[in-house]
């Protein structure tokens, strides 16, 4: 069975501490992984795709990479705005449904 | 650009009532359209997904229903809801199938 399974489940940092949120996957054949930011009562707001291993996205302090197996955020001095829920999805399969699993979240908070 | 909308962001319904939730997108054509729903403290659960007009899948056995009318319209429906129908639900429209997702802002759902 696809899973996604993202972890820590909450994190504390406080600003200016580098950090690494992860995001593992078991699926029968990856065709992209999502990174999301989702704020309190917001709908999710996409930050990257990554399709295949060794590939490395950055925006801002943000740094997705993806292995065969895993994925990590990682968040380079982090700042208060920089607090939200993070979420991981995956695409697998075959077909044209783009259908996404999504993992549980990983919630971020930043202390000034 | 494209944009999604959402509506209505918040709705308090007694059990047993109907339920019409609407979504549109703009500045696209032909978009995949999905309904997710997320319950406190848990992922994204996929509900339906849509890749044309008159074309729904449903991912979950429920007293849900969904309908596309138009390219870039999308309903989700109830006519008997439950308590358990409450949520966070959640439209979003993507490209293809391994495109990224682009969510609205979601509706809080209590059903009392």
């Amino acid at each position: 069975e696809d899973q996604v399974t993202q972890s820590p489940e909450a994190l504390r940092l406080q600003e200016g501490e580098s950090s690494s949120l992860n995001c593992s996957y078991t699926v029968s054949g990856l065709r992209g992984l999502f990174w999301y930011r989702q704020d309190p009562g917001k709908g999710p707001e996409f930050l990257f795709t990554l399709y295949s291993a060794g590939e490395e996205k950055e925006k801002e302090r943000l740094k997705a990479t993806l292995t065969k197996k895993e994925s990590f955020l990682h968040i380079t001095a982090p700042k208060p705005e920089d607090s939200a829920t993070y979420l991981c999805a995956v695409h697998s399969g075959s077909g044209n449904t783009g259908k996404l699993i999504f993992g549980q979240g990983t919630t971020l908070q930043v202390k000034p | 650009s494209q944009t999604i909308h959402q509506w209505p962001a918040t709705l308090v319904q007694p059990v047993g009532s109907p339920l019409s939730l609407e979504c549109t997108v703009e500045g696209t054509s032909n978009p995949n359209l999905y309904w997710y729903r997320q319950a406190a403290g848990r992922g994204l659960q996929l509900l339906f997904y849509s890749v044309g007009i008159g074309q729904i899948s449903s991912e979950v056995p429920q007293n849900l229903s969904a309908s596309r009318p138009q390219d870039r319209q999308f309903i989700l429906s109830s006519k008997k809801l439950l308590l358990s129908d409450s949520g966070f639900y959640l439209c979003a429209w993507s490209v293809q199938y391994n495109s990224p997702l682009h969510f609205g802002n979601g509706t809080r759902l209590t059903v009392t």
